[in-house]
């Protein structure tokens, strides 16, 4: 059983540019959220996908977007990014929304 | 406005009981309570979930009031392994959207 898996572990993007970060969710799950971690801070949620549908967000802006593909693996995209965007991104996966969840290892995203 | 109140550290001895107090004032009608931990440089990492009263599993305890505005996690014994952050984990009904709001973890030392 493959875990839930994300690319790149590490990107260094200026600000005003637009990144893709992606997350491979474990076998046989069909929900994945997103979660961004400020350095010595909790997870804060960005949005959750069910069966390829938003099934939720967090206080987000809109240039944080989203998309869970028939496979279940889901993208995040920002536009515009700022210097605040800088942090780990979590991805994490599970059977339904309201059940564990099993996290990848995250994206470093670093904006200069 | 939704949010999870956990004291932000504590610390004890190994071989002792291990309580941390969550509140949860704003959880939805039929959300569950969920706790986390992790560790530097990791996802975080499912501990106990429960809806109410007490549920048990093989490294912790997870009481809930009947009114469900707290949760109490119990670690049986810590040992200095169970150094970690402690994260608890609700979802919020805004409108017609669902947030999953984490508390900003509570950082536990366990000494020897």
């Amino acid at each position: 059983e493959t875990g839930v898996t994300q690319s790149p572990t590490h990107l260094i993007k200026t600000r005003g540019q637009q990144v893709t970060l992606r997350c491979s969710s474990q076998s046989g799950h069909n929900t994945v959220s997103w979660y961004q971690q400020a350095l010595g801070q909790g997870p804060q949620f960005i949005f959750q996908y069910y069966r390829e549908e938003e099934n939720g967000r967090g206080n987000f802006p809109p240039r944080f977007s989203g998309l869970q593909f028939p496979n279940y693996s889901s993208e995040l995209n920002v536009n515009a990014l700022e210097l605040d965007d800088s942090a780990l991104y979590l991805c994490a996966s599970s059977w339904g929304r309201d059940n564990e969840q099993f996290f990848g290892p995250g994206t470093r995203l670093t904006v200069l | 406005l939704a949010k999870t109140t956990q004291p932000i550290s504590m610390d004890s001895y190994e071989g002792q009981e291990v309580n941390i107090t969550c509140s949860h004032n704003n959880i939805a009608t039929n959300d569950y309570i969920t706790w986390y931990q992790q560790f530097p440089s990791q996802g975080p990492r499912f501990i106990i979930q429960g809806y109410k009263t007490k549920v048990t599993n093989e490294v912790a305890s997870l009481f809930i009031p009947a009114d469900r505005k707290s949760s109490t996690l119990s670690l049986p014994r810590v040992s200095l392994s169970d150094t970690a952050v402690y994260y608890c984990l609700v979802g919020v009904n805004a409108g017609n959207n669902r947030k999953l709001i984490w508390g900003l973890g509570t950082s536990l030392a366990v000494n020897p």
